[in-house]
């Protein structure tokens, strides 16, 4: 099983242009959800799904856009890229939203 | 909203001593505890949790306690080694929504 699979590794871009950081399970988790990391503020969530269909805002939601169509894919879209979203983001999946996370290797996004 | 408070932002131990971090959470609706180590560069990985009807788990050197009074749980490690060297965050979950502390580094000093 490949658990977790978030594409791409590393992304550069530039203030103003949109991007879409995909996030893919294979464990039929129904729980799926997005993080920030910024050095001293742990993690912090941006958006979840607890299924196909359904999806809600975290901590900190503005600027971000998700839709969950299928069980497997979660993607974030970034609509109007702005420095304050250099982050390390990562995508984490659960069979329940009260289970363990199984988090993806995260994607090393800078904004120029 | 739920608020997780954690403490302390890093600790240094000599290897072979006890290593304790703090959290407190604010929305009493909360019922799951998560703990989350990370090394430099890597993914979070789970190393214990524990719910609110539990109020103490252990798993060989991990131990968690829960105060749901009190709103607040511990991360325990005893005779601490190098590899336990990584940040390490809480989390507080009611059904859905995982919010996280801001995480300790623990440094074990040879």
């Amino acid at each position: 099983n490949a658990g977790v699979t978030q594409t791409p590794k590393f992304q550069v871009l530039k203030t103003g242009q949109s991007m879409t950081l995909q996030c893919a399970q294979d464990m039929n988790h129904e729980y799926m959800s997005w993080y920030r990391q910024d050095p001293g503020m742990g993690l912090r969530l941006i958006h979840y799904s607890v299924g196909a269909g359904i999806t809600d805002q975290g901590e900190v939601p503005n600027g971000y856009n998700v839709s969950r169509s299928t069980t497997e894919d979660f993607p974030l879209r970034l609509l109007s890229a702005a420095p304050s979203q250099t982050s390390v983001y990562f995508c984490a999946s659960s069979s329940h939203g009260n289970q363990p996370q199984h988090f993806g290797d995260g994607t090393r996004l800078s904004i120029l | 909203g739920e608020n997780v408070e954690q403490h302390p932002s890093t600790l240094s131990v000599q290897e072979g001593d006890s290593a304790v971090i703090k959290c407190t959470y604010s929305d009493s609706a909360s019922n799951y505890f998560p703990w989350y180590k990370q090394e430099l560069g890597k993914r979070p990985q789970l190393i214990i949790d524990i719910r609110s009807n539990v109020g103490e788990k252990k798993d060989q050197r991990i131990a968690v306690t829960l105060n749901k009074t009190a709103k607040h749980f511990s991360l325990h490690i005893t005779e601490t080694q190098p590899e336990d060297s990584a940040v390490y965050f809480c989390a507080a979950s009611k059904p859905d929504k995982l919010i996280f502390g801001t995480g300790t580094r623990l440094q074990v000093f040879p």
